[in-house]
């Protein structure tokens, strides 16, 4: 069982549609929980921070943390076709030193 | 604000070689790391720096290495490259690494 899984996609819905992307893991020792957008010959780039279990939200996006059912979760609102692109999650264990372990990512398609 | 850059974009190399890379990072980040991404594992963590010393390093062979510099640059250095060295590098900066990383574009390496 890999560390982290991800449906890797793709995942089609049209514009203005709610998005659900989510990951699973199996080591309860993570305790830092980010989401990256990945465009298409571009480095990934941080969209959602949390730590520990709970809600944040950042203008569109809401990410969700339940540590107890191992279980991540980012949604978009008002989803554009411009939200095109790979969704990675990620996970870390604090500190930094252990790097971060992250999903496959999931491809999305947003239609016009 | 700079971000993070990474150079060269693209690189082929001949099986057998040896290759570095070079990372500046955000100015005033002090920790970075680099992961490899291909299309079959995803990112993966290779290592991570911070005021010079390698904190920790992800699971690859000792023909991959890096260093970090009194600037907080850093080069990794990859010998006798192999055909499944291809994939793309990225670097990633933080002031905080528990806070989240911000990755370059990265290094496009093709190994033939």
């Amino acid at each position: 069982q890999k560390e982290v899984e991800q449906d890797p996609g793709p995942l089609s819905v049209p514009e203005g549609a709610i998005v659900s992307l989510n990951c699973t893991y199996s080591n309860s020792a993570f305790q830092y929980f980010m989401w990256y957008r990945q465009y298409s010959r571009k480095g990934p780039e941080l969209l959602m921070y949390t730590y520990s279990s709970g809600n944040k939200e950042d203008g569109r996006f809401t990410a969700q943390v339940d540590k107890s059912s191992k279980y991540i979760s980012l949604f978009i609102r008002d989803s554009q076709p411009s939200d095109s692109a790979t969704y990675l999650c990620a996970m870390g264990s604090g500190g930094g030193a252990d790097g971060l372990t992250f999903g496959k990512g999931t491809h999305l398609i947003i239609q016009p | 604000k700079a971000g993070v850059t990474q150079t060269p974009r693209y690189l082929i190399k001949t099986r057998g070689q040896q290759v570095t890379l070079s990372c500046s990072p955000i100015s005033g980040h002090r920790s970075v790391s680099w992961y490899q991404q291909t299309p079959g594992q995803g990112l993966q963590f290779l290592f991570e720096y911070f005021s010079e010393t390698q904190r920790n390093k992800g699971n690859f062979p000792g023909r991959f290495s890096g260093r970090q510099f009194s600037n907080s640059r850093s080069e990794m250095n990859v010998s006798t490259l192999e055909l499944g060295d291809s994939a793309l590098y990225l670097c990633a900066s933080s002031l905080d690494p528990d806070y989240g990383y911000t990755f370059g574009s990265g290094t496009r390496l093709t190994v033939v």
